[in-house]
């Protein structure tokens, strides 16, 4: 099957302007997480969804971020009013969840530039 | 605190030298724990986990409880192994799950 496609791969926007990042996770996994990597920077942890709790959010910057899981598949990451701070590739991963051992498959990410 | 650390930012060695990218854990209970690595221009993707005691692309991994301890070795770096690797813990139980990431090691193999 398919593994974890995000969408767009590349996305560039001015400051000020809203976007919105897209995930589609594997088919079944009830982990849903998003990372931001920055340049020369590691792997910074945003959000994580896993079946119908409530999303842990400690990771997220700024009350600017915002993401969403509908039907417990698609992820959408919102951010406002971005800022150039906000430049970086997004990264979404997924899980099986509790009952596996948790290896997370990654997407390719979306690569944001904000001018 | 759950943490992981990876002390090395950048870490450079010849081709054919021994290499080891240090990982250093905290977690009151028994974590499970993972080196994932990413290629230049590829996806982030799973190297190996502890629970498995495999070998792969020759490298390997031993958890040391004591010193509470992952690090990857490897006894002969080639060039293709030049990436950013990054160690994660997994608690081994709960609903919450949550990957603890280490920062990352950039490894460059150098001919």
């Amino acid at each position: 099957g398919a593994g974890v496609s995000q969408s767009p791969s590349n996305k560039v926007t001015e400051k000020g302007k809203d976007v919105e990042l897209r995930c589609d996770p594997i088919s079944g996994h009830t982990a849903l997480y998003w990372y931001r990597q920055s340049l020369g920077q590691g792997l910074e942890f945003l959000i994580y969804f896993q079946g119908n709790s409530a999303p842990d959010k400690s990771g997220l910057p700024s009350d600017r971020f915002s993401a969403e899981r509908t039907g417990g598949s698609v992820s959408t990451l919102t951010i406002q009013r971005t800022q150039q701070e906000d430049s970086a590739v997004y990264l979404c991963a997924s899980s099986l969840g509790p009952r596996g051992y948790n290896e997370q498959f990654f997407g390719p990410g979306t690569r944001l530039t904000v001018l | 605190a759950q943490r992981v650390t990876q002390p090395e930012k950048l870490l450079s060695v010849f081709k054919g030298a021994p290499v080891e990218l240090k990982c250093n854990y905290s977690y009151s209970g028994s974590p499970e724990l993972f080196w994932y690595v990413q290629y230049s221009r590829q996806r982030l993707q799973l190297l190996l986990r502890h629970i498995s005691r495999e070998s792969i692309k020759g490298f390997t991994a031993d958890l040391n409880k004591g010193e509470t301890s992952f690090h990857l070795k490897k006894p002969f770096a080639q060039e293709e192994d030049s990436a950013m690797y990054y160690c994660a813990l997994s608690p081994n139980a709960g609903n919450n799950r949550k990957l603890i990431w280490g920062l990352g090691t950039s490894l460059a193999v150098n001919p």
